[in-house]
């Protein structure tokens, strides 16, 4: 069974530092990956994902990893502004049943 | 414009009274799913289809039924809420179809069994 782990659990950083989040699964036969944002008692939005042929995917300020053969993808965030205090949470979707598996979520906090 | 709408958005009710959370979504996407959230718990999933008529249970489906008549509604139905079903729910969506589809949710049905 595929699971989904993020490290770590929270974060918290100066405004303006750049800073990486870990997703790791344990199944490398994976559909594709995708990167979450979630605001307090809001739905989640997704921010990039990456197709498992592909090894990175870039959107402004973030830049997204994948190396399925490892199990593992970061999530990269520049120039760290306060408006991206948030959950981040990682899903991989399997071959199998195509389904979504959540890892437990990074909580971010930027300070000013 | 693309989404998932979920209703209602907040819920009060007491114990055993049947309720339908109902979920749509105006994508024409295969598969439909639900979720619970819970703190320190996460995302756990309760119910998905990967199309109509076909359905399969999550991590969590005690106490909850879902149908798929119909490719865009998928409703979580709870027959007898109890109060340790008090959580925040979500429903989404994708397509089967292609590798780059991404997961869309809608925005939470807060529910509160008394």
């Amino acid at each position: 069974k595929q699971e989904v782990t993020q490290i770590p659990a929270a974060l918290s950083v100066p405004e303006g530092e750049n800073l990486v989040l870990n997703c790791s699964f344990t199944d490398s036969a994976i559909y594709n990956l995708q990167w979450f944002r979630q605001d307090p008692g809001k739905g989640l939005t997704s921010l990039l994902l990456i197709q498992s042929s592909q090894r990175e995917q870039t959107s402004g300020r973030l830049n997204a990893s994948l190396d399925k053969s490892s199990g593992r993808s970061t999530l990269y965030i520049a120039a760290s502004q306060p408006g991206d205090s948030a959950t981040y949470l990682c899903a991989v979707r399997d071959n199998y049943g195509q389904n979504f598996v959540f890892g437990p979520g990074t909580r971010l906090s930027v300070l000013p | 414009e693309a989404q998932v709408t979920q209703n209602p958005r907040y819920l009060i009710t007491v114990t055993g009274k049947k309720l339908t959370v109902t979920c749509s979504q105006n994508m024409n996407h295969e598969y439909m799913s639900w979720y619970r959230q819970d703190p320190g718990l996460g995302l756990r999933q309760i119910y998905y289809s990967m199309n109509v008529e076909v359905t399969d249970k999550g991590d969590v489906p005690e106490g909850y039924k879902v149908s798929r008549k119909e490719k865009r509604n998928f409703p979580l139905i709870l027959e007898s809420p109890s109060p340790n079903q008090t959580s925040l729910y979500f429903c989404a969506s994708s397509s089967n179809r292609a590798t780059n589809e991404k997961l869309f949710f809608g925005s939470g049905t807060q529910l509160s069994v008394l």
